[in-house]
């Protein structure tokens, strides 16, 4: 089974300055990771994805996540917020492998940009 | 990307009645869709996956009989929530994974369900 845990649950920042939103996984078997963010009263949309090779992985939005295993984390970072960046982020693992796995989805980290 | 079209987006039902939400892949097959609830400022919780063909499996602690799920095609699930409740009121998210793909799911919109 897997785990995912965002250590904040909310994270006010400044117009333009970075954000960081922390994701750590717990899980006994090689994992897809993902962002996905979800604007009021909408579905998820996929910010970025890793399945495997390079743990630099870039996004949409100028949004990039980093997967560190030693540490099973996956940090999502954007350099420089825009007020439309106001919105739920949620990090997801699914188990590697066969089509249909589920995913299970952190607690989520809600990013409030201040002008 | 692939779409997945959720229909309706936002109902309102009377306490007693049943509602049915659809979970369309528009350009792809999908073997296999999930069926999420989120309530206010939380996060997403699976109850349930949809298997084209066969019976869903749902997770510990979500009644079968009052969250019915069909999968009659490889493009279309369908929620009903029978006797609905007001503590059935709810935010429902559909997903399907691409079976081309293989390496991403993609979520319907999403239906805001209010139970009065």
């Amino acid at each position: 089974a897997q785990s995912v845990t965002q250590l904040d649950s909310q994270v006010p920042v400044f117009e333009e300055a970075p954000v960081e939103l922390r994701c750590n996984y717990s899980s006994s078997v090689s994992v897809y990771l993902f962002w996905y963010v979800q604007y009021p009263n909408q579905g998820l949309q996929l910010l970025l994805k890793y399945l495997s090779g390079s743990t630099l992985v870039k996004g949409i939005n100028g949004f990039e996540a980093e997967f560190n295993k030693s540490q099973t984390s996956f940090h999502l970072r954007k350099p420089s917020v825009h007020i439309s960046d106001t919105a739920e982020y949620f990090c997801a693992v699914s188990a590697g492998g066969a089509a249909g796995n589920k995913l299970t989805f952190g607690g989520g980290t809600r990013v409030l940009v201040k002008p | 990307g692939a779409v997945v079209s959720q229909h309706p987006s936002w109902v309102i039902c009377k306490s007693g009645t049943s509602v049915k939400i659809e979970c369309r892949s528009l350009d792809f097959q999908a073997t296999t869709m999930f069926w999420y609830r989120q309530f206010p400022k939380q996060s997403l919780m699976l109850m349930a996956t949809s298997n084209e063909g066969s019976k869903a499996t749902y997770e510990q602690g979500v009644e079968k009989d009052k969250f019915l799920i069909n999968h009659a095609s490889l493009t279309l699930s369908t929620l009903t929530v029978t006797s609905a409740h007001p503590e059935d009121s709810s935010f429902y998210i559909c997903s399907a994974w691409d079976r081309g793909s293989n390496t991403e799911a993609f979520f319907g919109q999403g239906t805001r369900l209010t139970v009065v």
